[in-house]
């Protein structure tokens, strides 16, 4: 069964910094591009980034509000995702998932969330 | 960025009802890398459909997908209780992704 578990999430302040992971299980994960999305209360789902498996070249695209703020990577040897968040802003507060980048780009399995709060 | 706008913002039908989503690209879509998700309260979102209209593993029949270009559709054939929920489209293009805002479809 596949199992995405993220942690990490916790209240910060505006300009610190925070860093999420996302434990993977039941799937190859070494050969698994992975996500993060989130959501912001009462909002709909953004992207925030993607991260290729290591075969892949182990590249990284983000969305255009996190571009230099926020970095995605990966330790095969834990089976585990991670998000480190810089300079957070009081517009980052949200759930933040982990997913499974599957076939034709489609996020296929998906962790339950982890919340991460900015205070101004 | 493509922008994806979904409509309509929220549907209201009965178990047992048709349900018909739209989802509109602001350009052309590869009909390989778009995707319909259910989003429920305090749950991870489901995949349902890749591809546009490719079922995603144990999602029933009663959900399909269509379209191409900049109109896709997901439709779910006759509502079950548990189907009322959030829908989201989401597209992939070179290096990013986009969703659109969402379709809530409640309970009439």
């Amino acid at each position: 069964e596949v199992q995405l578990v993220e942690s990490g999430g916790d209240l910060v302040k505006s300009g610190g910094s925070l860093r999420l992971s996302c434990a993977a299980s039941g799937f190859n994960f070494n050969d698994a591009w992975m996500t993060w999305v989130r959501q912001a209360a009462g909002k709909g789902l953004e992207w925030v980034g993607r991260i290729k498996s290591k075969g892949s070249g182990e590249t990284t695209d983000y969305a255009t509000p996190v571009k230099g703020r926020f970095t995605i990577s990966r330790d095969d040897s834990k089976n585990t995702l991670y998000l480190q968040m810089d300079s957070l802003k009081s517009e980052d507060t949200a759930l933040y998932y982990c997913s499974w980048v599957g076939r034709s780009m489609a996020f296929h399995y998906w962790g339950r969330g982890t919340l991460v709060t900015v205070s101004s | 960025e493509t922008v994806l706008t979904q409509s309509p913002g929220t549907l209201s039908l009965s178990p047992g009802e048709r349900a018909t989503l739209s989802c509109r690209a602001s350009q052309s879509v590869s009909s390989s890398y778009l995707a319909w998700y259910q989003h429920k309260p305090g749950q991870a979102p489901r995949l349902l459909i890749y591809s546009a209209s490719s079922r995603a593993t144990g999602i029933p029949d009663r959900f399909s997908g269509s379209g191409s270009g900049t109109d896709f559709t997901l439709t779910i054939s006759r509502l079950e209780p548990e189907d009322f929920a959030v829908y989201y489209c989401q597209q992939y293009g070179g290096s990013g992704y986009t969703f659109g805002q969402g379709t809530d479809l409640e309970i009439k």
